[in-house]
C-alpha cells in the first residue's frame, strides 16, 4: 500500500500571504505526481502533472517543484487570495495512471 | 469547457439495496476511473475501465461492485447490496489517454447515504 502524505492538513494565512505545502511519497517507481486544486461542493480541478526529478511547473501565483529521489513535491502559492481558499490535494500516479492520494491541505486566506 | 457530469448529486438508499450510479465523462475521453472518498478519510481508487474491460481495480472494489459503459456516453458504477460502509463521495473521473501523465477531469461526485 503507497503511503502518500501531506502537510500541512490545513492552514490558516491573511490575504497577500505567500504560503507553500508539502506532499511526500515514495521515492521508488516513480511515474508521476499530481496536484489537483478542490473547491468545496466543486469538483477536483486539475493544477500540474509533474514526471521529472527537478520538474518546476507554474500556473499564475500557484507553482509546484517535484524531487523524486528523495520523495517530495511542494506546491506555493504566492500573495494568497481569498478565491485561493481550497483544499489542495497530491496524488501519485501509478503506470496506469491509478492514483493514491494525499489527505490534502486546506488553505483558509482571510481577507 | 468541456466537463464530466454525474448524476444523482445525493442518493439515499436503504441497506441491502441495488443503487446504480452514473456519470458521463467527457466526450472524446477514452480512460474512466471511480473513486470515493468516506467522510474523514482520503480518496480511494476503486476502479479503471477501458474499451469495455477493467483495467484496474482496488480491494474496496470486490463482487459488490460492477462497472458498465451501457451506451456512448454513460459509464455506471453498480452496487449490488449495498452495506452502511458504502456511505461515501463517489467520483468519476476521465482522461484522454491512460498514461501517468495525463491530468484526470473529475465530476462533482454522488454523496451515497445507506440508512
Amino acid at each position: 500500500i503507497l503511503n502518500v502524505e501531506q502537510s500541512p492538513q490545513s492552514l490558516h494565512v491573511q490575504e497577500g500571504d505567500s504560503t507553500n505545502f508539502t506532499c511526500s511519497f515514495p521515492s521508488s517507481n516513480f511515474y508521476a505526481l499530481h496536484w489537483y486544486r478542490w473547491e468545496t461542493a466543486k469538483s477536483p480541478e486539475a493544477l500540474f502533472v509533474m514526471t521529472l526529478n527537478g520538474d518546476e511547473k507554474k500556473k499564475g501565483r500557484i507553482s509546484a517543484t517535484l524531487n523524486t529521489k528523495e520523495g517530495y513535491s511542494y506546491l506555493y502559492i504566492k500573495g494568497s487570495q481569498p478565491e485561493d481558499s481550497a483544499t489542495y490535494l497530491c496524488a501519485l500516479g501509478n503506470a496506469g495512471n491509478m492514483l493514491t492520494f494525499g489527505g490534502g491541505t486546506r488553505l483558509m486566506v482571510k481577507p | 469547457e468541456p466537463e464530466v457530469t454525474q448524476t444523482p448529486s445525493h442518493q439515499v438508499t436503504q441497506m441491502g439495496q441495488e443503487v446504480i450510479l452514473r456519470c458521463v465523462p467527457i466526450s472524446n475521453h477514452l480512460y474512466f476511473y471511480w473513486y470515493r472518498q468516506i467522510l474523514g478519510q482520503k480518496v480511494e481508487f476503486l476502479v479503471s475501465f477501458y474499451n469495455n474491460e477493467i483495467s484496474e481495480k482496488s480491494e474496496i472494489f470486490d463482487d459488490q461492485f460492477s462497472v458498465e459503459r451501457p451506451d456512448g456516453s454513460n459509464f455506471t458504477l453498480k452496487i449490488r447490496s449495498t452495506k452502511l460502509e458504502d456511505s461515501a463521495m463517489y467520483f468519476c473521473a476521465s482522461s484522454g489517454q491512460g498514461h501517468s501523465n495525463q491530468p484526470q477531469h473529475f465530476g462533482d461526485g454522488t454523496r451515497l447515504s445507506i440508512l
